[in-house]
């Protein structure tokens, strides 16, 4: 089972430049959501989506953006990428928004931004 | 004061050893606590949800006291394996929503 799916895995950005991080789930849940995760913190929580057609800002969604593409995928993108972005991106997905159940994380996609 | 903290540790544990973590957590009103597993570079997985009334799975037991607003996770007969970072996860709400809040973690080595 593949069950969620990030790419890349890792990327090298300069000051400025942007990108977009994929998501994928294979399990028919509901929610998903972008985190991020930086030393000594816990994760943080960027965008979420509690369903298909639906996004919400997080606790840090400055310089970021999200587009829940269909139930399967959800993508963030940075537009104009700053330093303050170097961090390890984690997506998660859950059954619904409405379940305080478990989380399934992604691998991470550990950014760079020069 | 954070939502959820978690001493960061590390603690440093030979093989065999019992090992116990607390979380502590700042709103009465949280609904469902769990504790994550991550290892080095890895992404975090549940290890164990927290009931209330308490739970065992193997060698790991997790305690919730709803009263001093804390839940613990204990390791018994600790092994190489269980080196990791362990984050405390509360998920706390009320019925316009809930959100999932993380500690920061808890960084274990067991030595051999």
């Amino acid at each position: 089972n593949a069950g969620v799916t990030q790419t890349p895995k890792f990327q090298v950005l300069k000051t400025g430049q942007s990108m977009t991080l994929q998501c994928a789930q294979d399990m028919n849940h509901n929610s998903m959501y972008w985190y991020r995760q930086d030393p000594g913190m816990g994760l943080r929580l960027i965008y979420y989506s509690a369903s298909e057609g639906t996004t919400d800002k997080g606790e840090v969604p400055n310089g970021y953006n999200v587009s829940r593409l269909n139930k399967r995928e959800f993508s963030l993108r940075l537009e104009s990428a700053a330093p303050s972005q170097t961090s390890v991106y984690f997506c998660a997905s859950r059954l619904a928004g409405t379940d305080t159940g478990e989380l399934f994380f992604g691998e991470g996609s550990r950014l760079t931004v020069l | 004061r954070k939502e959820v903290e978690q001493d960061p540790g590390p603690f440093n544990v030979p093989e065999g050893a019992t090992v116990a973590f607390n979380c502590t957590y700042s709103n009465s009103a949280s609904q469902s606590f769990f504790w994550y597993r991550q290892d080095c570079r890895k992404e975090p997985k549940l290890l164990m949800s927290v009931y209330s009334s308490g739970n065992e799975d193997g060698r790991f037991t997790a305690q919730l006291n709803r009263a001093s607003q804390y839940i613990s996770l204990l390791i018994r007969d600790s092994k190489l394996s269980d080196s990791a970072t362990y984050l405390c996860v509360v998920n706390m709400g009320n019925t316009g929503g809930f959100k999932t809040i993380f500690g920061a973690g808890t960084r274990l080595f067991v030595k051999a």
